[in-house]
């Protein structure tokens, strides 16, 4: 399954709304997650199965979606989500999770 | 807390091995799935291995399949990746990550802040 996200950039300024897109190449229901990596950092699990926040992540990330179309948005960007953010599909089995290329959300 | 600690990267020639190992803490090691994910340097993330909490089940990508091979000391909390036939492609820096359930549900809840392997021709 591949994983297509966009934009490859997203340019914009503190306190706008940034929505990210992940698309799968086939149906993986609500199987996907969003990752957070900051330059020299691990990355950062954020939503699993498509809208389900992980624990200690603030209320302005949420995720929607289901079936090849998904969806990451920051309801009002702080200067430190500034950052790569990847889509990740766990659908298959055997496993073969796959991830998207990410895209760099950065300031304007 | 959850800590993983990366070890064991490092420069090795093509066809060469390398035993990667994971230590944990902050959390009851033998109760969750583990797994390892790479990172060319500068591009994007890929999923390696799995293994369950036991130990018993693991679970390969297919480009290191038949040459890396996953393993768990739950005595000990530490995670392993014994990578052989090691080619230019698999240089990389290595996470070890901490899986939300006993068996593995492909979501990585946290992760190590990984260890470098560069493949020399």
């Amino acid at each position: 399954i591949v994983l297509t996200q966009s934009p490859a950039t997203l340019s914009l300024s503190p306190g706008a709304r940034a929505t990210l897109s992940c698309r799968a190449s086939q149906n993986i229901n609500s199987y996907l997650a969003w990752y957070q990596q900051k330059p020299g950092q691990a990355p950062r699990l954020l939503i699993s199965d498509a809208s389900n926040r992980a624990t200690g992540i603030p209320a302005r990330f949420s995720g929607s979606g289901s079936g090849t179309d998904f969806t990451l948005t920051i309801s009002s960007l702080e200067p430190e989500d500034f950052a790569v953010y990847y889509c990740q599909q766990r659908s298959t089995w055997p496993p073969t999770y796959t991830f998207g290329q990410g895209t760099k959300l950065q300031i304007k | 807390e959850v800590q993983l600690l990366e070890s064991g990267g490092g420069l090795v020639q093509r066809g060469g091995s390398l035993r990667l190992s994971c230590a944990a803490s902050g959390f009851t090691f033998s109760a969750y799935a583990m797994s390892w994910v790479r990172q060319d340097p500068g591009k994007g993330l890929e999923w390696v291995s799995a293994i369950s909490g036991s130990g018993a089940n693991t679970y390969y990508a297919d480009p290191v399949k038949g040459r890396f091979t996953i393993s768990r000391d739950n005595s000990n909390n530490t995670l392993f990746l014994q990578m052989t036939s090691l080619r230019a492609e698999d240089t990389a820096v290595y996470y070890c990550a901490k899986d939300f359930h006993f068996d593995t549900s492909g979501y990585f809840a946290s992760w190590g802040q990984g260890t470098l392997v560069i493949v020399s021709s």
